[in-house]
């Protein structure tokens, strides 16, 4: 099984709203990733997951606020967005510590009014 | 850090044709990795191909190939045959021998004609 999957496929939310994002692989992958990905632009990094710990925080507005509960589920809390988030927020599992591609889930179409 | 850098937005081929995607990255790392991935319009990023660079035999994958050259650093992708579905962003990507960071091209869009 390689899937990562990902839902809502879609949520539209306004500038007040809270929201998750979640995500879930079951490949025993130990590292967990957040990308924001804008029309025909490369991925974004966001956050990064390694062993359940936050390992890389690229900057991010604190209206993003990650959560791995598990090793096999990641969250994204969205509180307060504006309308420049709106965006494909892509996650990514791969295994840690060794050097193994990604594998992508695909991806919440977000879009804030 | 790394910088990955794709030099063609766009590209065209014909269908059947065989097209050749750049990348040239910069790294002063000895040990590391180089992928490329594809991603069609609305759907999923998937992995294309992967390089080892402590390897010198390019990689190949069915209709998809890689021209390595480490000195140069560069990593071109080349797509033989080529099919309506190859139609997709194809990103390339570094990733060092530590850390788990990704980095990524800004992506050539590919374009196949019937």
């Amino acid at each position: 099984d390689t899937e990562v999957t990902q839902t809502p496929k879609h949520l539209v939310m306004g500038m007040t709203n809270k929201k998750s994002l979640k995500c879930e692989q079951h490949m025993g992958h130990r590292a967990m990733y957040w990308y924001k990905q804008k029309a025909k632009k490369p991925p974004e990094l966001m956050f990064v997951y390694s062993y359940e710990k936050l390992s890389i925080n690229e900057s991010v507005p604190s209206r993003f606020s990650p959560e791995c509960p598990n090793s096999s589920l990641l969250n994204l809390h969205l509180h307060a967005l504006q309308p420049e988030d709106s965006a494909l927020y892509l996650c990514a599992s791969s295994r840690d510590g060794l050097i193994y591609e990604q594998y992508f889930g695909p991806g919440t179409r977000l879009t804030v009014t | 850090a790394q910088t990955v850098t794709q030099s063609q937005p766009e590209m065209s081929v014909q269908e059947a044709e065989t097209v050749t995607l750049s990348c040239t990255y910069d790294t002063s790392e000895s040990d590391y990795y180089l992928f490329w991935y594809k991603q069609p319009p609305s759907r999923q990023m998937i992995l294309v191909i992967r390089q080892e660079a402590y390897k010198q035999q390019n990689a190949t994958e069915n209709r998809f190939s890689v021209n390595f050259q480490k000195a140069a650093k560069s990593f071109s992708l080349k797509i033989s045959d080529s099919q309506l579905g190859d139609a997709a962003m194809y990103f390339c990507a570094y990733r060092g021998n530590t850390g788990n960071q990704f980095y990524f091209g800004t992506g050539t869009s590919l374009t196949v004609i019937p």
